[in-house]
């Protein structure tokens, strides 16, 4: 059972270059998400979607796209890679109701990102 | 949005003392998570606690949700125990479908 994957691990990407971050999950949960982290700022959430073809937009969507491909799958894309989205980037997902009781959440082990 | 404050920022142990961290939060709350994030950056849920106690080993937390915070105990520490401790919550308001919202978080260092 590996929970939530998500790929690559490391990136170094020049201004302007796009690239996508891959998630999976095998733990069958509806609702998954994105997260970013920066020193002295937490956990930020870029986007959630609640279900196989819903997304949501979080605090720090701006510069981000996703895609829920399936049940499973959650990729976030940055389109135009800015410095400013150097980060950690973890992927995460839950089982919830439509009111979120209930929703332990496990992440993925972090993509870190570095734009140049 | 709900507002998140983590107190101490940090925290510098022995092995084999004692703390408590705590968490405030802004407004009701029917969910609430501790998690540990180890020094490689791997985040690991601890407790889900929207309300009472709960123990797990040498952790325990405690949320008090009429009174807008929660407080982990770590006992015995260890060095394996270093890290940042967050807190999150979600919203008992509106329609936030599972989006937390966390704390700075605690850096808790446990020297030998």
């Amino acid at each position: 059972n590996a929970g939530v994957t998500q790929t690559p691990k490391f990136q170094v990407l020049k201004t302007g270059q796009s690239m996508t971050l891959q998630c999976a999950q095998d733990m069958n949960h509806n609702s998954m998400y994105w997260y970013r982290q920066d020193p002295g700022m937490g956990l930020r959430l870029i986007y959630y979607s609640a279900s196989e073809g819903t997304t949501d937009k979080g605090e720090v969507p701006n510069g981000y796209n996703v895609s829920r491909l399936n049940k499973r799958e959650f990729s976030l894309r940055l389109e135009s890679a800015a410095p400013s989205q150097t980060s950690v980037y973890f992927c995460a997902s839950s089982e919830s109701d439509r009111r979120g009781l209930g929703n332990t959440i496990y992440f993925g082990e972090g993509s870190w990102l570095t734009v140049v | 949005g709900i507002q998140v404050e983590q107190s101490p920022p940090d925290l510098i142990l022995q092995e084999g003392a004692n703390s408590t961290l705590r968490c405030n939060f802004s407004d009701s709350v029917n969910n609430l998570q501790w998690f540990h994030q180890n020094p490689w950056g791997q985040l690991i849920n601890l407790f889900y606690i929207p309300s009472g106690t709960k123990q797990n080993g040498r952790l325990s937390a405690t949320t008090v949700a009429t009174e807008r915070y929660s407080l982990l105990y770590i006992s015995s520490s260890q060095t394996t125990d270093s890290g940042v401790y967050f807190c999150a919550v979600l919203n008992a308001g509106g329609t936030s479908y599972g989006k937390l919202t966390f704390g700075q978080g605690t850096i808790l260092t446990v020297h030998p």
